[in-house]
């Protein structure tokens, strides 16, 4: 069993859609990141979350800690959003170790 | 400023061959990070160094891996007698934590192994 899981594994949206990408863990966190990973392999971290909502152009991360649930938001999506999304938590019982989710991957069609 | 360096950015091994694979983290990040990504697969801790303090190697898979640390800064993932399931990209993360608030890490560009 993963400690976490993103849905859906695969997205394909048009040009303009808005998207939402989800995230279930089921250990305690003291944070949850949100990284995009390019074809071509570079990671970039967009979102680090402990509690409510951020907010950073287009995309928007929000987390719900009772239910264990977060969601990034990607509005008026374009092609360059094409990417993996994955979702990384910090499980406080374990220290520095991060349980990554396996990623989703979003097409965005012009 | 600089990001995070890896080299090299290819290594194609022989098995049983040792590879050393090297990390530059940002300058004045404190906290460094090695995780692996096999193909199709997701990320996967191996280690964490903090400043002085003992590594974290809770997620190394076997006594074949090893890392260290020179100085705080640059650090080293070695893998002894490689083996064909050790083939994946090798990622290397730094961050500024403890003295901040933040645990935003900026990742390197990874180094793809290959183990024939």
């Amino acid at each position: 069993k993963n400690e976490v899981e993103q849905s859906p594994q695969n997205l394909t949206a048009q040009e303009g859609e808005f998207i939402t990408i989800n995230c279930s863990y089921s250990v305690g966190i003291s944070a949850l990141h949100w990284l995009q990973q390019h074809p071509g392999g570079g990671i970039v971290s967009l979102f680090m979350l402990s509690s409510g909502k951020k907010k950073h152009g287009r995309l928007i991360a929000t987390i719900n800690i009772q239910e264990k649930h977060s969601s990034l938001h990607i509005t008026a999506s374009h092609p360059r959003d094409s990417a993996v999304y994955i979702c990384a938590v910090k499980n406080t019982n374990t220290g520095n170790q991060f349980y990554f989710g396996t990623g989703t991957s979003l097409t965005v069609i012009p | 400023g600089a990001g995070v360096s890896q080299s090299p950015s290819n290594k194609v091994t022989e098995k049983g061959k040792d590879v050393e694979l090297r990390c530059d983290p940002i300058s004045g990040h404190t906290a460094l990070y090695w995780y692996r990504q096999s193909l199709g697969q997701g990320l996967e801790f191996l280690i964490y160094f903090q400043g002085n303090s003992a590594p974290d190697k809770s997620g190394l898979p076997s006594d074949r891996f090893s890392a260290e640390r020179t100085g705080g800064s640059v650090s080293t993932l070695t893998i002894q007698r490689t083996q064909q399931e050790d083939s994946a990209v090798y990622l290397c993360a730094s961050s500024l934590a403890p003295r901040t608030r933040t645990d935003t890490q900026y990742f390197g560009p990874g180094t793809r192994l290959t183990v024939l």
